[in-house]
């Protein structure tokens, strides 16, 4: 597509359930990463991936978040037993390589846990 | 450790001032450094991006930066600030690899 696609755009979850974040980036790009932007702060990394490989996954904050690219294009960002503290915006971006030609970024997914 | 700094949260400017937006970065060695711009409800989007070389930087929408190797920073600055250019803006740096560190953004105001 033309640019990275999130879905949904809003998210609203009751403490404890799971929920599952789509990204579709842009055609042809090999790297995707997730982000996740606390209120008032700048995005924070959480995983990358060259091609349907999982190169790093360090920023993930514990092993109730996981996250997928089985074909190499489309991500899916995982939540288990939601938390109130995981409310944020999940950001996913792009890119042709990984030498940092800068990414795009999707519109991102406000994911709220009551 | 590695770290971007934006020490201001927020900004006013009038339309038509100019604007400097500061980004300090503390780094191992001289990281790629970005400035994204948000809008509401919006991702971000590259505004510019600097690897090496020219040490003025010259982006879209009429924004530039100038990196200073001597002060670890590269502020972002256009020369006269228009309405639609109010939103948020984060300096970002890299060291080469796809792990970006961001700073907290700095929240413009514009006053016609």
């Amino acid at each position: 597509g033309a640019g990275v696609s999130q879905t949904p755009s809003n998210k609203v979850t009751e403490k404890g359930k799971y929920v599952e974040l789509r990204c579709d980036p842009i055609s042809g790009h090999t790297a995707l990463y997730w982000y996740r932007q606390s209120l008032g702060q700048g995005p924070e990394f959480l995983i990358y991936f060259q091609g349907t490989g999982a190169a790093d996954d360090s920023g993930l904050p514990n092993d109730r978040f996981f996250a997928v690219r089985p074909e190499g294009s489309v991500s899916t960002l995982k939540i288990q037993r939601t938390e109130r503290g995981d409310s944020a915006v999940y950001l996913c971006a792009s890119s042709f390589d990984r030498v940092g030609q800068g990414y795009t970024f999707g519109s991102g997914t406000r994911l709220t846990v009551v | 450790a590695q770290s971007v700094t934006q020490p201001d949260i927020h900004i006013t400017v009038s339309e038509g001032a100019s604007l400097e937006l500061r980004c300090n970065y503390s780094y191992g060695a001289t990281p790629y450094l970005f400035w994204y711009v948000q809008s509401p409800g919006q991702g971000l989007q590259l505004l510019l991006k600097y690897f090496s070389g020219d040490t003025l930087v010259q982006g879209i929408k009429g924004f530039e930066a100038e990196f200073k190797r001597s002060q670890s920073s590269f502020n972002l600055r256009k020369p006269s600030v228009h309405w639609s250019d109010a939103a948020e803006y984060f300096c970002a740096a890299g060291s080469g690899t796809y792990k970006y560190i961001f700073g907290t953004g700095t929240r413009l105001k514009v006053l016609a």
